[in-house]
């Protein structure tokens, strides 16, 4: 069936680290692959997203680029900042319709 | 436009009891969800609706029903709550006019049942 998985958090990082958050997929055909980002106490909003191969989708200084060959769209930014710190979500859509399906989501704590 | 609202915020049950969790969106959407989120297992989604007047199930719709007589809501009931259900809903919808469409999230209701 179709899957997402992530890597467990939580993530701890120093502010201006660098960060990578992992995500791979499983779906049959061509998926549509976002990541969405949970403040505490909020709902979730679109960070980004990628409809086909090698796409790269980019927003407030995160980008994933969409690779097939990989299964993966990982999640990177090259300076984090306190405010960054959130729930970040790997989810795709594989067919018309809006059926999101979520990985597990990682914690990500970034410290002053 | 105000979005995706939800009602109530916070809500307390007893076990047994039922109550409706509704959802409003004022973007003219055509889909709407509800997803529950528990730690570690990411959202899951519950019931969608893919018009007014058409729903269906999600991974998880044991205990939950849906209807949509309007495009703008779609509220969720629980028809007699179980500890099981204590969990964060949410509530999304969107215009799957492409495969890129982009869902928007309502804020969330937190229900405890004991």
């Amino acid at each position: 069936g179709n899957s997402v998985t992530q890597m467990e958090g939580p993530v701890t990082l120093s502010e201006e680290a660098f960060l990578t958050i992992n995500c791979t997929y499983t779906a049959t055909g061509y998926p549509s692959l976002f990541w969405y980002v949970q403040y505490p106490g909020e709902g979730l909003q679109l960070l980004l997203k990628a409809t086909k191969a090698d796409d790269k989708g980019s927003n407030k200084g995160f980008e994933a680029t969409y690779r097939k060959e990989t299964t993966s769209f990982h999640l990177e930014k090259g300076s984090v900042q306190v405010s960054d710190s959130a729930v970040y979500f790997c989810a795709l859509i594989y067919n018309q319709g809006g059926k999101l399906i979520f990985g597990q989501g990682t914690e990500l704590s970034v410290k002053p | 436009n105000a979005g995706v609202t939800q009602t109530p915020k916070f809500q307390v049950l007893k076990t047994g009891q039922s109550m409706t969790l509704q959802c409003a969106q004022d973007m003219n959407h055509e889909y709407m969800s509800w997803y529950r989120q528990d730690p570690g297992m990411g959202l899951r989604l519950i019931h969608y609706s893919v018009g007014a007047g058409i729903t269906d199930q999600g991974e998880v719709p044991n205990g939950y029903n849906v209807s949509r007589s309007t495009t703008e809501d779609f509220p969720l009931r629980l028809l007699s709550a179980a500890p099981s259900q204590t969990s964060v809903y949410f509530c999304a919808s969107s215009d799957p006019g492409t495969r890129t469409d982009t869902q928007y999230f309502g804020p969330g209701t937190r229900l405890t049942v004991l």
